[in-house]
């Protein structure tokens, strides 16, 4: 199983570019790395997944280098509401089994 | 959002009592987890049903019982539980269980076992 290694706090205002880096150094070559937000008392939301290179929607992008050890969540102009824990996984792509690997969680405080 | 949902919110049980967690997926997916979130540590997957097979992660001990008697309800039985399994106990739920599939999580029952 890949470990996952993630910032444990961050701080940021408003209005700008906040940028999260994931480590999975011994992620497989059939894992996919996916993100997900939770703000206090409620479940995780999904924001984005990706394989490989760059992934982009409407509310955050994703890099991924050529040798997906790493993963960098971008989220754009941030504002208060993006105050959440953000989590980074990896997840197996085969049909069968699905056992996903989970970060600690980043726990992001916008200031205004 | 009310396409998973969870009951009770909240469960105080002592160590010899026997509850169950239930939740019920309205999104028409086929397949659906249990996880566990605790304090300063990372989710953990407890259970999948996928159609009608079952994955389990090994560490989880057998006084968690799993049931899904069909693709939108799910339920979790506890008996003789210890102080260590207080936590959130998160359903989720997704179209189906592998990677691409988005999971939608429930709002969660916080668990406190005394």
């Amino acid at each position: 199983l890949a470990k996952i290694t993630q910032p444990i706090s961050m701080d940021s205002y408003e209005g700008q570019e906040v940028n999260i880096t994931c480590s999975h150094n011994n992620i497989a070559t059939n894992d996919y790395i996916t993100w997900y937000q939770q703000f206090p008392s409620q479940g995780p939301r999904f924001i984005i997944q990706g394989y490989k290179t760059k992934v982009t929607n409407e509310v955050a992008s994703l890099f991924i280098p050529a040798d997906r050890k790493s993963s960098t969540l971008s989220l754009p102009r941030v504002s208060l509401s993006d105050t959440a824990v953000y989590y980074c996984l990896v997840v197996p792509i085969s049909g069968g089994s699905y056992i996903p690997t989970f970060g600690r969680g980043t726990s992001l405080i916008v200031h205004p | 959002e009310t396409g998973v949902t969870q009951t009770p919110r909240h469960l105080v049980m002592g160590m010899t009592n026997k509850k169950s967690l239930k939740c019920e997926q309205h999104l028409g997916h086929n397949a659906m987890y249990w996880y566990k979130q605790s304090a300063k540590k990372p989710l953990e997957l407890m259970f999948v049903y996928s159609l009608e097979e079952r994955v389990e992660n090994n560490s989880v001990p057998s006084r968690f019982s799993p049931e899904c008697p069909n693709s939108s309800h799910l339920f979790l039985h506890l008996h003789t539980l210890q102080p260590e399994d207080s936590a959130l106990y998160l359903c989720a739920s997704s179209q189906e269980s592998r990677a691409g599939n988005e999971q939608y999580f429930g709002p969660g029952t916080r668990l406190t076992v005394t």
